[in-house]
């Protein structure tokens, strides 16, 4: 069973709606929790960082961690046409320097 | 400042071929990692290295080797005899600190292998 289980989807939102995307995780080590947006054919680009639990706001973008149930989600207020992108959740015990565990993404789209 | 940057950006190579992937970056960040990206599968981590001429396996490292130079902005990452399964997109990143609280990534090279 992988570590960080994310709803590939797609999901498909009219724009200006709200979205909501989730992730699970299974290694109680983990800490650090993190957003990464990817468009089609780049790479991977940090969106939003966490560290434990709590939430954080960043413009319409809102990163929640709740530890206790092991959930990430990531909120996108007013969403817009340009968000449509796969978004990966990644997290990471601190422990090392190994690297992430990264959610297999989910694909999301914006309908204007 | 380029950030992260990986050579070459598309490949196809035929079984049993040899390659080697440049990653470099120009933010003297000490952590380097190579990622491939799977259909399904998300990223799963190859190798990783933690400073000059150090690396370290992944979750995946077989088929594949390594070598941080001595000018530590660039990690190779080596397909000796390439395989259909290797097949994939593959991503470099480097981190500034050892408790990986962030990650930047190349724009990734697409190899075909056939």
């Amino acid at each position: 069973q992988k570590e960080v289980e994310q709803d590939p989807g797609p999901l498909s939102v009219p724009e200006g709606a709200i979205v909501s995307l989730n992730c699970t995780y299974s290694n109680s080590a983990f800490q650090y929790f993190m957003w990464y947006r990817q468009y089609s054919r780049k790479g991977p680009e940090l969106l939003m960082y966490t560290y434990s639990s709590g939430n954080k706001e960043d413009g319409r973008f809102t990163a929640q961690v709740d530890k206790s149930s092991k959930y990430i989600s990531l909120f996108i207020r007013d969403s817009q046409p340009s968000d449509s992108a796969t978004y990966l959740c990644a997290s990471d015990s601190g422990g090392g320097a190994d690297g992430l565990t990264f959610g297999k993404g989910t694909h999301l789209i914006i309908q204007p | 400042n380029a950030g992260v940057t990986q050579t070459p950006k598309f490949r196809v190579l035929k079984t049993g071929q040899s390659m080697t992937l440049l990653c470099a970056q120009d933010m003297n960040h000490e952590y380097m990692y190579w990622y491939r990206q799977d259909p399904g599968m998300g990223l799963r981590l190859i190798h990783y290295s933690v400073g000059e001429g150090t690396t370290a396996k992944g979750e995946v490292p077989d088929g594949y080797n390594v070598s941080r130079l001595k000018k530590k902005q660039n990690f190779l990452l080596g397909l000796e005899s390439a395989a259909p399964s290797q097949t994939s997109v593959y991503f470099c990143a480097s981190g500034q600190t050892a408790s990986t609280d962030t990650q930047y990534f190349g724009p990734g090279t697409r190899l075909t292998v056939l």
